[in-house]
């Protein structure tokens, strides 16, 4: 199957700087996902890039893509204590059911 | 409002007993998935119905029996509940594509529940 694997497995930042996390993946894809989970809660879709973008911008995320080096980036800006959450990435395409990896989880202190 | 509902949200079995776990959605997704959710380990498959009549087995469907009872609902039976099992037990949906000659295109965002935190004793 599929599968997204994220980096780092932890962040610790201050509020008010970027935060960045990866994903890499393995086979060819249709689209990439992130995904924010609170604790306790379900995920939450942020945001979906097609595999013929390179970039895409929500609000203070910015996902960029490239399909060459297998690999996903999120960035968020001016973080806020709110945004802290383990963020995941998923892999859509072709006839395989996509898969989360463990995901990054993301403390922002105030 | 729309979205994934999941029941229950909290239940304590003994190692044995059997449950079934509840989801249904009402956005008119064709596929329905189950995870589980453990420490560290992130979120593993444990069965999918990419669409109505079919379901298909995930990373982890050892111990779990799924039903699609129809386009909205899709259940996860634990027939002996084991130790093992103790997890946080996540239902979702979403859109997967296909061709005109059924080629898949993929997902296009999944829709979660809030989960289903599940102890066995």
């Amino acid at each position: 199957s599929q599968q997204g694997e994220e980096d780092p497995q932890a962040l610790s930042i201050q509020e008010g700087e970027n935060a960045t996390m990866n994903c890499s993946y393995k086979t060819s894809i249709n689209n990439l996902q992130w995904y924010r989970q609170n604790s306790g809660r379900g995920l939450v879709h942020l945001i979906l890039i097609r595999s013929n973008e390179r970039e895409k911008h929500s609000g203070r995320l910015r996902v960029t893509l490239d399909t060459s080096k297998k690999s996903s980036s999120l960035l968020i800006t001016a973080s806020r204590a709110a945004d802290t959450a383990s963020y995941f990435c998923a892999t859509g395409g072709g006839s395989y059911i996509p898969t989360f990896g463990r995901g990054t989880s993301l403390i922002v202190h105030p | 409002n729309a979205g994934v509902t999941q029941t229950p949200k909290f239940q304590v079995l003994k190692t044995g007993q059997s449950m079934t776990l509840q989801c249904a959605q009402d956005m008119n997704h064709n596929s329905m998935y189950w995870y589980r959710q453990d420490p560290g380990m992130g979120l593993r498959l444990i069965y999918y119905s990419a669409s109505e009549g079919t379901t298909d087995k995930g990373e982890v469907p050892n111990g779990y029996n799924v039903s699609r009872l129809n386009k909205r609902e899709f259940s996860l039976r634990l027939e002996s509940a084991a130790p093992s099992q103790t997890s946080v037990y996540f239902c979702a949906s979403s859109e997967y594509l296909t061709t005109s000659s059924g080629v898949g295109l993929g997902t296009y965002g999944y829709t979660f529940g809030s989960g289903t935190r599940l102890t066995v004793v």
